[in-house]
């Protein structure tokens, strides 16, 4: 079954431990993408990736990391979280040059971090 | 900027009423992808529709219906006789640029029975 694997679904840290939630598609595509979605603000990009080794950030890209050593693992890193990283998180996939395809989204992850 | 509006931030009705879900969007490139997606209680988001900016035919699915006014920039949904089910965030999205989406800020409809 085609789908984007996030892992895990919820989390609850303390401010300051670093943390990574993962990703992975199985779909081998070359798009990846993180989004953060907070009440009244829908969701926002966090940072994406077009390819292995190309990262880039996205809308609000400060105080997380992303590596992008393989194709099929995009994991999102808070190396120091604060509340107000308490969000829910969502990892995106989706062809080069297939807009028309669409994104897959995996099932989010809910981060809690006090 | 806001790149989609989503005017409504909730709406309730009672179980076989129509609801109508605003967006308007804005862009100043001549390709470009629209989305509905659905977010339930449970979290995860569902894919609803895709509609290219050169289709601007509106499509049924069920009960749910959409129109694309390209005029208006607008892409507005709705569910006919709503249900109980389809109480739900729902979020309407741009896609622009190679591969990004650009999210509203999402419409809660509340559904009674």
């Amino acid at each position: 079954e085609a789908q984007v694997t996030q892992n895990p679904r919820y989390l609850i840290t303390v401010t300051g431990k670093k943390l990574t939630v993962t990703c992975s598609q199985n779909m081998n595509h070359e798009y990846m993408s993180w989004y953060r979605q907070d009440p009244g603000l829908g969701l926002r990009q966090i940072y994406y990736s077009m390819n292995v080794e190309v990262t880039d950030k996205g809308d609000v890209p400060e105080g997380y990391k992303v590596s992008r050593k393989e194709k099929r693992n995009f994991p999102l890193i808070l190396e120091s979280p604060s509340p107000n990283q308490t969000s829910l998180y969502f990892c995106a996939s989706s062809q080069l040059g297939a807009e028309e395809n669409g994104y897959t989204f995996g099932s989010g992850t809910r981060l809690t971090v006090v | 900027a806001q790149k989609v509006t989503q005017a409504q931030t909730e709406i309730s009705v009672v179980e076989k009423e129509d609801v109508t879900l605003d967006c308007v969007y804005e862009t100043r490139d001549t390709t470009y992808y629209l989305f509905w997606y659905k977010q339930p209680p449970s979290g995860e988001l569902v894919f609803l529709i895709r509609r290219n900016s050169f289709d601007e035919q509106n499509e049924i699915s069920g009960r749910y219906s959409w129109n694309f006014q390209k005029s208006t920039s607008s892409f507005n949904f709705t569910i006919t006789a709503s249900q109980v089910v389809d109480s739900a965030v729902y979020f309407c999205a741009l896609s622009e640029e190679r591969d990004k989406l650009s999210f509203g800020a999402g419409t809660t409809v509340t559904v009674r029975a």
